[in-house]
């Protein structure tokens, strides 16, 4: 089967960064990504990792190290906004199944 | 503008009676997905299209049922032999190795 793992919350304070972890165990691994939702919303995507090393887009960033079966994604320069839930999903190619972590809940703190 | 609707954005039910939820999109997107999310947990799959009138069930299907006669089109029904049925339902498209496109979610209370 599939697990992902990831801490259950964090808190930061606002302008700060903070580094989200994902450990994974899947099957037919094709890619990571990461989702945002905040309390009541829709998940909205924010990345997709398919190979090794970093992505960067604007003020997030999201790490891969397929080797480890690891990730992560990094939020810079924290707004009050940013406070949500992130979760990290396993993509297995093309139209499979995606799997989802059970979330990390992020405050942003003055 | 394109999208994912989900309908109504809140459900009430007496236990016993099956219930419909509706997800309609304009995306043009082949493949379509239900999942549930229970309190501080994360999405766990329910079932999933790729093509009209193809259905795959997820980790959860027992319990419920899918259609999908129309590409736009993804309705799922939960059924009185769910036990545990009270939940938000969120609706999801994509086209292949693409992001997921949510809707914004039914919630469900059944008592």
């Amino acid at each position: 089967g599939q697990s992902l793992e990831q801490p259950s919350e964090v808190t930061a304070v606002e302008g700060a960064i903070v580094q989200i972890n994902c450990t994974y165990q899947t099957s037919g691994f094709y890619g990571l990504s990461w989702y945002q939702q905040h309390d009541g919303g829709a998940p909205t995507f924010l990345s997709y990792n398919a190979l090794d090393g970093l992505e960067e887009t604007g003020r997030f960033s999201s790490f891969l190290s397929r080797s480890d079966s690891y990730g992560y994604l990094l939020l810079q320069e924290l707004q009050m906004k940013d406070s949500a839930s992130y979760f990290c999903a396993v993509y297995r190619g093309g139209y499979q199944k995606v799997t989802f972590g059970t979330g990390t809940k992020l405050q942003v703190i003055p | 503008d394109g999208g994912i609707t989900q309908s109504p954005k809140y459900l009430f039910r007496k236990e016993g009676q099956n219930v419909t939820l509706s997800c309609e999109q304009n995306l043009n997107h082949d493949a379509m997905y239900w999942y549930r999310q229970d309190p501080g947990q994360g999405l766990r799959l329910i079932y999933y299209s790729q093509i009209v009138n193809d259905f795959q069930k997820g980790d959860i299907a027992e319990g419920y049922s899918v259609s999908r006669e129309k590409k736009e089109s993804f309705p799922l029904t939960v059924t009185s032999a769910q036990k545990n049925p009270t939940a938000f339902y969120l609706c999801a498209s994509s086209i292949q190795d693409s992001p997921l496109h949510f809707g914004n979610g039914t919630r469900l209370t059944v008592t």
